[in-house]
């Protein structure tokens, strides 16, 4: 019973490093989606993926890139962090069926930039 | 882009009160959705509207798709010390496509004893 699972839970970067984000879901679902969050600014989505092999940039692409591995994996690469990417990560997966379909999300990345 | 407007930002009620907060949009979405996040937990869905005008009850939670399609509301009955978390609405244009949802800015409830 997993669902939307992320790693790492919690990190720190020194500004200019770089690191992945992974997620991954269970739920054979077609979309997933990576969204921060910031205090009052609720959730941004970052970037997503319709299907495996096709992924489209969001409302706040930059500095990001993503990678859908595989139909159950889709992660979120910083290439060189930078202290205003300090933030908490959501991944998020949707199946397409029908009128509408939940989206799920994981528990989330906690990322402090230095 | 997408905005939704959501207020207010903070509710501070006593236990057993009621509980209203509401989104506005610029755009017309075609579902809204009610989510609830607690500390250190993603957002979990609550309920989903997919037709204007319907209301839709789950549990001690009513929510409403506004008849213009740019609104909806979300209320708590009698709430409890377990309701506390932050309330997001979300705005979906695509009926099942692969968009992306519109999250509102977030209500913060807090329940005083």
């Amino acid at each position: 019973n997993a669902g939307v699972t992320q790693t790492p839970k919690f990190q720190v970067l020194k500004t200019g490093q770089s690191m992945t984000l992974q997620c991954a879901q269970d739920m054979n679902h077609n979309s997933m989606y990576w969204y921060r969050q910031d205090p009052g600014m609720g959730l941004r989505l970052i970037y997503y993926s319709a299907s495996e092999g096709t992924t489209d940039k969001g409302e706040v692409p930059n500095g990001y890139n993503v990678s859908r591995l595989n139909k159950r994996e889709f992660s979120l690469r910083l290439e060189s962090a930078a202290p205003s990417q300090t933030s908490v990560y959501f991944c998020a997966s949707r199946g397409i069926s029908g009128t509408f379909t939940e989206a799920f999300f994981g528990q989330g990345t906690r990322l402090t930039v230095v | 882009g997408q905005q939704l407007n959501q207020s207010p930002q903070s509710m501070f009620i006593q236990e057993g009160e009621d509980v209203s907060m509401n989104c506005t949009s610029s755009s017309i979405f075609n579902t809204w959705l009610w989510y609830k996040q607690d500390p250190g937990e993603g957002p979990v869905l609550l309920i989903a509207l997919y037709k204007a005008g319907e209301l839709t009850s789950n549990g001690r939670l009513t929510a409403q798709f506004g008849i213009t399609r740019k609104d909806s509301f979300l209320n708590i009955s009698a709430s409890i010390p377990s309701d506390v978390g932050i309330y997001f609405c979300a705005g979906q244009l695509g009926g099942g496509g692969a968009d992306g949802l519109t999250f509102g800015k977030g209500t913060h409830l807090i329940i005083q004893p």
